[in-house]
């Protein structure tokens, strides 16, 4: 049983184009986030939505447009892509929203979409 | 900028070797994590220090914090092959996990 699960794992198109990934977690968890790894690994939070309310977003283009249907599931939409938005796109889950006491801020992820804009 | 920094970017040892990793941050935490992320893979988490803690073990992990320093280091003792992944300090933003760049382990058989 994956308990962070996206699809799809690659995703090759080109410019222009319009794509989503879609995430799942089945952790009953209340909190879930997108995040972006570039080519040096480098890993930054783009959403967070806690039951379905969108809490964090951290100054993405408005191409990215993240849809939460019910607090199990956080998909990203991308709008006419372009070249710099290649990069492995990661969902994770927690328990609760932020670290406050007795919150571990454990972060689940899931095993990242690989997105390649030619 | 990455609220944490990891030293080295890389570190290659032997099998049976001793790795350790560091990490710095720049503003007061209310707890520190690492996470490991094996090539094309997950970061999985490994450990959390929370900052009134000093030192914390885990198996063949041991995580220091020194909150006046604003550092952190990450131990895994007697390494082997299956090590070989990258490391990801963690620190708390908020309502937001912030990674560093992460130190690339290579551990030779």
């Amino acid at each position: 049983d994956t308990a962070v699960s996206q699809t799809p794992k690659y995703l090759v198109t080109q410019m222009g184009n319009d794509k989503s990934i879609k995430c799942e977690q089945n952790l009953g968890h209340d909190t879930m986030y997108w995040y972006k790894q570039d080519s040096k690994k480098f890993l930054k939070i783009m959403f967070s939505y806690n039951n379905k309310e969108l809490i964090i977003n951290e100054t993405v283009p408005n191409r990215f447009s993240p849809k939460s249907p019910d607090k199990a599931h956080l998909n990203l939409h991308i709008n006419s892509l372009e070249l710099g938005d290649s990069a492995v796109y990661f969902c994770a889950s927690s328990q609760d929203l932020g670290w406050a006491s007795g919150n571990t801020g454990e972060l689940f992820f899931g095993e990242g979409s690989r997105l390649t804009v030619l | 900028s990455q609220q944490g920094e990891e030293d080295p970017q890389a570190l290659s040892i032997q099998e049976g070797e001793n790795a350790t990793m560091n990490c710095s941050y720049k503003t007061s935490i209310n707890n520190l994590q690492w996470y490991r992320q094996n090539s094309g893979r997950g970061l999985v988490h490994l450990i959390l220090i929370r900052s009134n803690e000093r030192e914390k073990h885990s198996g063949r992990l041991r995580v220091t914090l020194d909150t006046s320093k604003k550092s952190s280091s990450l131990l895994i003792t007697a390494s082997r092959a299956a090590d070989t992944a990258s490391y990801f300090c963690a620190t708390d933003g908020g309502f937001k996990t912030i990674f560093g760049a992460g130190t690339r382990l290579f551990v030779k058989a």
